[in-house]
């Protein structure tokens, strides 16, 4: 099993450009999540999925987009980049239950200049 | 909206040693879930130890220990027989009870050292 890849590793983005985070997970977890990562702080969750067709919002959606259209991805959308969304950006997915183990990917890191 | 408080941001240790790492939280739930996850410098993420709420048993996990007290919301966590490889971000973690999703609040996270 490869877990939860995520694609690029790094990037670096052009104020007002777009682009898309890939995450795919190989383990048929239901649920997914994004986090961003700013320096020196813990992790923030974006947005989550709890099935395919199904997300919702996190503590800081604004600036994104996702969707679900299959159990295994769950891209990430960055439009209109900003400065403040230089971060570092990890997926995970969990079988689902509040006790479940969240399993990350190794993450990508944006810088928006 | 729940809060979690980690108050050393840079621990050190000495490889064998044993040391706490303090986190505390704030929520007005009675059931919820604690996690420990570990950020070594490769930036994984791993699950270390977790603890449900209306367990009262500490949860051990081989040299990971928590010491959970639900009153003073509070959830350390002991290292014991550190190791080199110990050396990573510590992150405490919270879930509330309610809700349908796992949705995770983090703390700002404890710098562990270990040394020789």
């Amino acid at each position: 099993n490869a877990g939860v890849t995520q694609t690029p590793k790094f990037r670096i983005l052009k104020i007002g450009q777009s682009m898309t985070l890939q995450c795919t997970q190989d383990m048929n977890h239901n649920y997914m999540y994004w986090y961003r990562q700013d320096p020196g702080m813990g992790l923030k969750l974006i947005y989550y999925s709890v099935g395919a067709g199904i997300t919702d919002k996190g503590e800081v959606p604004n600036g994104y987009n996702v969707s679900r259209s299959t159990t295994e991805d769950f891209p990430l959308r960055l439009e209109l980049a900003a400065p403040s969304q230089t971060s570092v950006y990890f997926c995970a997915s969990s079988y689902g239950g509040k006790n479940a183990e969240q399993y990350f990917g190794p993450g990508t890191r944006l810088t928006v200049t | 909206a729940q809060t979690v408080t980690q108050s050393q941001p840079e621990m050190s240790v000495q490889e064998a040693e044993t040391v706490t790492l303090s986190c505390t939280y704030d929520t007005s739930e009675n059931n919820y879930y604690l996690f420990w996850y570990k950020q070594p410098p490769s930036r994984q993420m791993i699950l270390v130890i977790r603890q449900e709420a209306y367990k009262q048993q500490n949860a051990t996990e081989n040299r990971f220990s928590v010491n959970f007290q639900k009153a003073a919301k509070s959830f350390s966590l002991k290292i014991s027989d550190s190791q080199l490889g110990d050396t990573a971000m510590y992150f405490c973690a919270f879930i509330p009870g309610t809700g349908t999703a796992s949705k995770l609040t983090f703390g700002t996270g404890t710098r562990l050292q270990v040394t020789l």
